[in-house]
């Protein structure tokens, strides 16, 4: 069984710019979640998406958008990129939304901006 | 909201030796999930161990295990018999059973495996 894939992994972008990231859930999963990750502020939650719906939102600015397809992959979208945006972006996905399971984890996307 | 606190910043532990990892958090929920993931370089994260909090039995998974001392709020991970492979950022996380899928994170414990 295949794991959540993430991809890119790795991208550069210049200040300004806009960047789409993707994320492909294990297969019969139906919830995606996405985190930040930066050596300041550690693992913050971004958004969670079920049944191609937002269901659960963190706190960033709405530069930081989702959005789940039918088949349960999900993409992130980031506008007008900052210097501080850079950080590495997980992605878990799990079976439905808040089942008792846990969130298996992509090796997420490292994104610079420069 | 929920906030879950590692108060080591960073661990060492010799090989075939034990460790134990401290995680506190605060909540005002009764009913809840904890969890201890593992990042290792590679970046990915591990789950390693999870604790439903209306069990009152310790969670155990081979060499790892947990003390939940839900009075406290405390949720500490021991790890028996250290293995090389085992040097990681150790992350503590808490989950609501009323928001969907979010995790919180502490800030991590990066734990060293000296030979």
């Amino acid at each position: 069984k295949a794991g959540v894939t993430q991809t890119p992994r790795y991208l550069i972008k210049t200040r300004g710019q806009q960047v789409t990231l993707s994320c492909s859930p294990i297969s019969g999963h139906r919830s995606v979640s996405w985190y930040q990750q930066t050596p300041g502020q550690g693992l913050q939650f971004l958004f969670e998406y079920f049944s191609e719906t937002q269901r659960n939102k963190g706190n960033f600015p709405g530069r930081f958008s989702g959005r789940q397809f039918s088949n349960s992959r999900s993409e992130m979208n980031v506008s007008t990129l900052e210097l501080g945006d850079s950080a590495l972006y997980l992605c878990a996905s799990s079976l439905n939304w808040g089942s008792s399971g846990e969130a298996f984890f992509g090796q997420g996307t490292r994104l610079t901006v420069v | 909201a929920q906030t879950v606190t590692q108060s080591q910043p960073e661990m060492s532990v010799q090989e075939a030796e034990t460790v134990t990892l401290s995680c506190t958090y605060d909540t005002s929920e009764s009913d809840y999930y904890l969890f201890w993931y593992k990042q290792p370089p590679s970046r990915q994260m591990i789950l390693v161990i999870r604790q439903e909090a209306y069990k009152q039995q310790n969670a155990t998974e081979n060499r790892f295990s947990v003390n939940f001392q839900k009075a406290a709020k405390s949720f500490s991970l021991k790890i028996s018999d250290s293995q090389l492979g085992d040097a990681a950022m150790y992350f503590c996380a808490y989950r609501s059973l009323n928001t969907g899928n979010q995790f919180y994170f502490g800030t991590g414990t990066s734990l060293t495996v000296i030979p």
